[in-house]
């Protein structure tokens, strides 16, 4: 374990399911991250939070929503996916006023299937 | 565009070799940072290395950093099986303050 807990560790959801991605860190870091890792492709950044507040969205399609409801905790939550949003995705956290000025903790991930 | 590229793509070595990864950059950097993810799973940070740094070592692992050539390498020595993974550096650029992966190197070292 790395400190950075995500659940599930596995989900397949039809287009029309509506779940939830869980995120938990116990490691007092300020900053919490959610990307995408498809195959064959870079991690992409999708949102970042600052102590709670939201200070990065890539551009990310509306059909993710993220939750951050304190320091310790954020949510992904995922409806009306596509079968191309079929991904890992991470979660991760850091300390420091910066991003990326200590290196990030990174969950194992959920793997994340759209049928 | 792409900040931060591996190279090779993938590296293919008996146990006991050493390894070498090469990571390419385009701009100014702050630190740049090297992780490992194992089949599947999240990944692990093994080194970050600031910009005013040359070189960093942790256990078997040795980073350098050549900012006036914006590159940088990972050497693993005496590799094991068990460090068979992707390995990938990321980049704290100066003038976005966001790390950027690269597409990684896939080791794969044989008993």
């Amino acid at each position: 374990e790395t400190g950075v807990t995500q659940t599930p560790r596995h989900l397949v959801m039809g287009m029309t399911n509506k779940k939830s991605l869980k995120c938990e860190q116990h490691l007092g870091h300020n900053a919490m991250y959610w990307y995408k890792q498809s195959a064959k492709k870079p991690l992409e950044l999708m949102f970042v939070y600052n102590f709670k507040e939201q200070t990065e969205n890539n551009s990310v399609p509306s059909r993710f929503s993220p939750e951050c409801p304190n320091s310790s905790h954020l949510f992904l939550h995922l409806h009306t996916l596509q079968p191309e949003d079929s991904a890992l995705y991470l979660c991760a956290s850091s300390q420091g006023e910066g991003q990326g000025d200590y290196g990030y903790t990174f969950g194992s991930g959920t793997r994340l299937t759209v049928v | 565009s792409q900040q931060g590229e591996e190279d090779p793509q993938a590296l293919s070595i008996q146990e006991g070799e050493n390894a070498t990864m090469n990571c390419s950059y385009k701009t100014s950097i702050n630190n740049l940072q090297w992780y490992r993810q194992n089949s599947g799973r999240g990944l692990v940070h093994l080194i970050l290395i600031r910009s005013n740094e040359r070189e960093k070592h942790s256990g078997r692992l040795r980073v350098t950093l050549d900012t006036s050539k914006k590159s940088s390498s990972l050497l693993i020595t005496a590799s094991r099986a068990a460090d068979t993974a992707s390995y990938f550096c990321a980049t704290l650029q100066t003038s976005y303050d966001k790390v950027i992966f690269g597409p990684g190197t896939s080791l794969s070292v044989i008993p």
